[in-house]
């Protein structure tokens, strides 16, 4: 079956200690994104990329990092300058620009 | 930026009720979009609506494209214990290249026997 696949799906960390969140997707998917959700909140853009070995900040990029080398991968780096890192981070992809997001089931990074 | 506004934010149904939500927005949208999110789980699309004044339906479910292109609204007939989650809609401007979706604040839903 095609999907997104996040992994893993719990992440705990130490403050100050760089963490990579994985996200593989088999749709043949050009565009990939990166959202965030805190409690009560909507999801919030941190970067995306629309084709291999190029991507865009999001809304909240500050402290985050991406690379996409391959098509089926956009794996997402929090790094120690992200300020409140603790928070659940869903991958996502879609066929085209008019098309719906296709999300992944979600990581959950605890920073303490 | 764009703004969603949704509402209600949360609902306390009895089984077998309809629910009504909706979402508006400061600015025009060409698309509008709802998703289910279950707990720790990513949002499934629910339904997709893309011309205005457009009502779609997915079972129990209907969404309907404001007419103002500025709203939508979500109605769910004779819930069931299974709609339990948090309910998001999300639209989407079509400026630029990125063509990127605001996402409401979401709706959470309970449903009681």
């Amino acid at each position: 079956d095609g999907g997104i696949t996040q992994s893993p799906k719990y992440l705990f960390r130490k403050e100050g200690q760089n963490v990579t969140l994985s996200c593989e997707q088999n749709l043949n998917h050009d565009a990939m994104y990166w959202y965030r959700q805190d409690p009560g909140q909507g999801l919030r853009l941190i970067y995306y990329s629309q084709i291999v070995n190029d991507f865009q900040k999001g809304d909240i990029a500050e402290g985050y990092s991406v690379s996409r080398e391959k098509k089926e991968s956009f794996p997402l780096t929090v790094t120690s300058a992200q300020k409140n890192p603790t928070a659940f981070y869903l991958c996502a992809s879609r066929r085209d620009r008019d098309s719906p997001l296709h999300f992944g089931n979600g990581t959950r990074l605890t920073v303490t | 930026g764009q703004q969603l506004n949704q509402s209600p934010q949360s609902m306390f149904i009895q089984e077998g009720e309809d629910v009504s939500m909706n979402c508006t927005s400061s600015s025009i949208f060409n698309t509008w979009l709802w998703y289910k999110q279950d707990p720790g789980e990513g949002p499934v699309l629910l339904i997709a609506l893309y011309k205005a004044g457009e009502l779609t339906s997915n079972g129990r479910l209907t969404a309907q494209f404001g007419i103002t292109r500025k709203d939508s609204f979500l109605n769910i007939s004779a819930s069931i214990p299974s709609d339990v989650g948090i309910y998001f809609c999300a639209g989407r401007a079509n400026t630029g290249t990125a063509s990127k979706l605001t996402f409401g604040t979401g709706t959470r839903l309970q449903v009681t026997l």
